[in-house]
């Protein structure tokens, strides 16, 4: 079982729609995510963390933690075109103090 | 505030060869970590640097090395590539080793190209 698993996609949705991307991880003791966007043939960028079980809202964007079940989303409103990049979920190991990178889900939004 | 920089920015080497990259952190950050990432396999942790010393390497083997100097700037060396080797090189700088990760930016990266 990899420590990070995210739906491989692609996934493609219309523009003005919601996109879900999901994110599972193995360490139970994990305390810290993350949401990186990459855009192709460019470095990651953070748009967001979470800590605690629930959801944070930033502007477009919500991600969503449920610890029990292991679970992380992200979910981004009225998609736009400027949102398609591929999606990392990243999950630091307290142990370790490293931070795991999911594979990534690539999203594409249709105009 | 400079980002991270990375240098160069694209690399073709052969098989056996020897190559080295180097990241200059944020103005400030003392942590600068390595990732590899090839095609389909995602961000790998390869090393982590703080304060000239490293702190913890991923599962790659000893090939790969690197350092970080005074100025907190750091070189990854990769010897006798494989082809499997080819992958985009990411370095990344965090504030220090207890801050928050958020504070984790990643540079440009470097692309290898082992022929």
């Amino acid at each position: 079982q990899k420590e990070v698993e995210q739906n491989s996609g692609p996934l493609s949705v219309p523009e003005g729609a919601i996109a879900s991307l999901n994110c599972t991880y193995s360490d139970r003791g994990s305390q810290s995510f993350f949401w990186y966007r990459q855009y192709s043939g460019k470095s990651p960028e953070l748009i967001m963390s979470i800590y605690s079980n629930g959801d944070k809202e930033d502007g477009r964007f919500t991600a969503q933690l449920n610890k029990a079940s292991q679970y992380v989303s992200l979910l981004i409103r009225d998609s736009q075109p400027s949102d398609s990049a591929t999606y990392l979920c990243a999950v630091l190991k307290t142990s370790y103090d490293k931070v795991i990178f999911g594979p990534g889900t690539s999203l594409s939004v249709i105009p | 505030e400079a980002g991270v920089t990375q240098s160069p920015t694209h690399l073709i080497k052969t098989r056996g060869q020897q190559v080295t990259l180097r990241c200059s952190p944020i103005s400030g950050h003392t942590s600068v970590y390595w990732y590899q990432q090839a095609l389909g396999l995602g961000l790998q942790f390869l090393l982590w640097y703080d304060e000239g010393e490293e702190r913890n390497r991923g599962n790659f083997p000893p090939r790969f090395s690197g350092r970080q100097f005074p100025n907190y700037s750091s070189e990854l060396n990769v010897n006798a590539l494989e082809l499997e080797d080819s992958a985009l090189y990411l370095c990344a700088s965090r504030r220090t080793s207890l801050g928050d990760w958020e504070t984790q930016y990643f540079g440009p990266g470097t692309r290898l190209l082992v022929l």
